[in-house]
């Protein structure tokens, strides 16, 4: 399985500014994505992380809000911006081999917006 | 829209008592299942995944899948307080994305 370290782990940051969390995968893999988990919910798919292209965004999430980068196989970064408290939530970074591999889950990023 | 349904709970067991976990999903093309724990304030962590139909065996796990009946359980034997966590189902479809259920709260009570 793949170690997939994220950072930074929480952070608290007032209304209208940006953050940019980063995820760092220990060997090259296929597939990136980010997901979001609302308080008591589950997980949303934000988007796919492709590298050297631009991500696919699920609805209801657009690129202006959830910039996504991914430059090698083995790392990604995602920005949240402009950011509002319904912004609160713990962004989840993972990874799988290839497309119909098991997927795992870095340790996440718990984000309070004030 | 491809769903995936589970009881919210709390699932409350007493220790060393048989956890059942029920999970249904709505998309016939789906080709793999997970079944993923995930501690309060810590990330899912897959403990089980499942691809053809019947009973599939881990330690104290037992992943059960009924494509016919679009269902995928888990079984936790001998449970132990230390299984008390949310327990999310996961299932893969045609498009290879994981859409996750809502998740079920366990409880085991010593």
């Amino acid at each position: 399985s793949a170690v997939i370290s994220q950072k930074p782990s929480r952070d608290i940051c007032q209304r209208g500014t940006s953050l940019t969390i980063q995820c760092q995968v220990d060997s090259q893999v296929t597939m990136m994505f980010w997901y979001r988990q609302q308080p008591g919910q589950s997980l949303t798919l934000i988007a796919t992380a492709n590298q050297g292209s631009e991500a696919t965004y699920e609805s209801g999430f657009v690129i202006d809000k959830f910039p996504i980068s991914r430059p090698n196989l083995t790392f990604s970064t995602l920005t949240v911006s402009n950011m509002s408290p319904e912004d609160s939530s713990i962004y989840l970074c993972s990874a799988s081999g290839t497309a119909n591999e098991k997927l795992f889950f870095g340790s996440g990023t718990q984000l309070s917006v004030l | 829209q491809k769903e995936v349904e589970q009881n919210s709970g709390p699932l409350s067991v007493p220790e060393g008592a048989i956890a059942s976990l029920n999970c249904t999903y709505s998309d016939r093309g789906s080709q793999s299942f997970f079944w993923y724990r995930q501690y309060s304030g810590k990330s899912p962590e897959l403990i089980m995944f499942i691809y053809s139909n019947g009973d599939k065996e881990d330690g104290r796990f037992t992943a059960q899948l009924n494509k016919a009946s679009q269902y995928v359980s888990l079984l936790i034997r001998d449970s132990q307080p230390s299984d008390s966590a949310t327990y999310l189902c996961a299932v893969r479809g045609a498009g290879n994305m994981l859409t996750f259920g809502g998740g079920t709260r366990l409880m085991v009570k010593p």
